[in-house]
């Protein structure tokens, strides 16, 4: 069974930075794409950026392009989200998600998530 | 703004039948079948419905049901029952960032 654990809660102030992981357990961490999705207080769901671990590319949103950035340690099966200059609308919960990758081609959905790390920025 | 539109609130009554639009163009929704549904409780994490447009996972209500016309993909849930009370997102792959892109999801009261 596929298992995808997030760090914990953040606080941070205004213009610093937060970095989340997502350790995978259950299956080859290799043969998926990690994604990002945040949620603010209220709010929908917003892809934020992803990593497709076995080829290290990425791909990010062009909202938070410069801001993101998205990395994956294969020795520990753990994708990391960082993001800077952070400021009150980066409050969230922040979620990462698996996309299945077979032959080094990925599907476009999120059959496995991550339970969420709750970042709150506020000075 | 999100990049697919869903309509922001919907309703129904227990038993009924109820079609949750998401609405895209021909760089998304229109040109390909990678549409998906996720259905999120409250202050839960979000659960895959409908993957490529209409295929269920394992373990997913047959009174979910998905499909696509054009730019425009529906959620249909037949017999709707007061668990379905949730939001509802749909997501498409998107030419544009060669990513995937959300609806702006949709709320479901069953009345």
């Amino acid at each position: 069974q596929v298992q995808l654990v997030q760090s914990g809660a953040e606080v941070k102030k205004p213009g610093s930075s937060v970095k989340v992981s997502c350790q995978a357990s259950g299956g080859t961490f290799t043969s998926y794409a990690i994604s990002w999705v945040r949620q603010a207080p209220g709010q929908g769901l917003d892809w934020m950026g992803g990593i497709i671990p076995i080829f290290g590319t990425t791909n990010y949103a062009q909202n938070l392009q410069g801001r993101v950035t998205i990395t994956a340690d294969k020795s520990t099966n753990t994708a990391y989200m960082e993001l800077s200059s952070l400021s009150s609308e980066d409050t969230a919960m922040y979620y990462c998600a698996r996309r299945s990758c077979t032959g080094g081609v990925c599907r476009y959905h999120f059959d496995y998530w991550g339970h969420g790390t709750l970042v709150t920025v506020s000075s | 703004q999100s990049a697919l539109t869903q309509p922001a609130s919907m309703s129904g009554s227990p038993g009924q039948s109820i079609t949750i639009s998401c609405t895209g163009t021909s760089s998304d929704v229109g040109s390909y079948n990678f549409v998906s549904w996720y259905q999120q409780h409250p202050g839960k994490v979000p659960k895959l419905l409908i993957y490529d447009v209409s295929n269920r996972p394992s373990g997913v209500s047959t009174r979910f049901s998905g499909s696509k016309s054009g730019n425009t993909a529906s959620l249909t849930i037949s017999g709707l029952q007061a668990e379905d009370e949730a939001d509802y997102y749909c997501t498409s792959y998107t030419s544009t960032n060669t990513e995937v892109v959300f609806g702006g999801g949709t709320k479901l009261t069953v009345l």
